[in-house]
């Protein structure tokens, strides 16, 4: 099946840092998506960018699918962006996304 | 607007009994559904996901399985858990479009 992988697996940043997560994976996807999980569980969609680039406040994300690998940056970080980054991808349409391992981030103040 | 919701929210089992988590979506039709679990400081596996009522496709061989008895309801169930069991347990929901929505998980532990 196909790898998703996520480098770095942990981070640890002063607020105010900016950084920079990575996803790659093994195959052609048709869909990418990026999530962040807060510390009490819950998951929330960041980003849907199967290709190209998108922002979202201190949030963007860049894929290049040609290159099989998404880039997601965070400016000016925060302490409520503490928590875990998740990228997932899907291969067909109308199947399931599969999740990388995640990148633990903690912003401290 | 749509909703999905996730019950019980915690759990603690003891070995060998039987599970039930249940997860329903508002405001919506036929949606595809799915459940995924979350071991400690792990990533989230797929374990089951659903396109249509009584069509489930397993990901993972396991004691879990899954049914879809109406159109915005999905179950998880296990006649009998194992210790490896214990997890967060989060239910999804996507329609239209790409992006999918996650339940507010189970916690569960099995002792």
């Amino acid at each position: 099946g196909i790898q998703v992988e996520q480098s770095p697996p942990d981070l640890i940043l002063q607020e105010g840092a900016n950084s920079t997560l990575r996803c790659n994976f093994s195959d052609s996807v048709n869909n990418l998506q990026w999530f962040h999980q807060n510390p009490w569980g819950q998951l929330i969609n960041l980003f849907y960018i199967p290709s190209g680039t998108k922002q979202n406040g201190r949030l963007s994300a860049t894929t290049v699918a040609t290159e099989r690998y998404s880039l997601l940056y965070i400016s000016s970080s925060q302490t409520t962006d503490s928590g875990v980054y998740f990228c997932a991808v899907e291969l067909q349409a109308g199947t399931a996304l599969i999740f990388g391992k995640g990148t633990t981030l903690s912003v401290s103040s | 607007s749509q909703t999905i919701h996730q019950w019980p929210a915690t759990l603690v089992q003891p070995v060998g009994s039987p599970l039930s988590l249940e997860c329903t979506v508002e405001g919506t039709s036929n949606p595809n559904l799915y459940w995924y679990r979350q071991a400690a400081g792990r990533g989230l596996q797929l374990l089951f996901y659903s396109v249509g009522i009584g069509q489930i496709s397993s990901e993972v061989p396991q004691n879990l399985s899954a049914s879809r008895p109406q159109d915005r309801q999905f179950i998880l169930s296990s006649k009998k858990l194992l210790l490896s069991d214990s997890g967060f347990y989060l239910c999804a929901w996507r329609f239209s479009g790409n992006t999918i929505y996650f339940g507010e998980g189970s916690w569960l532990t099995v002792v």
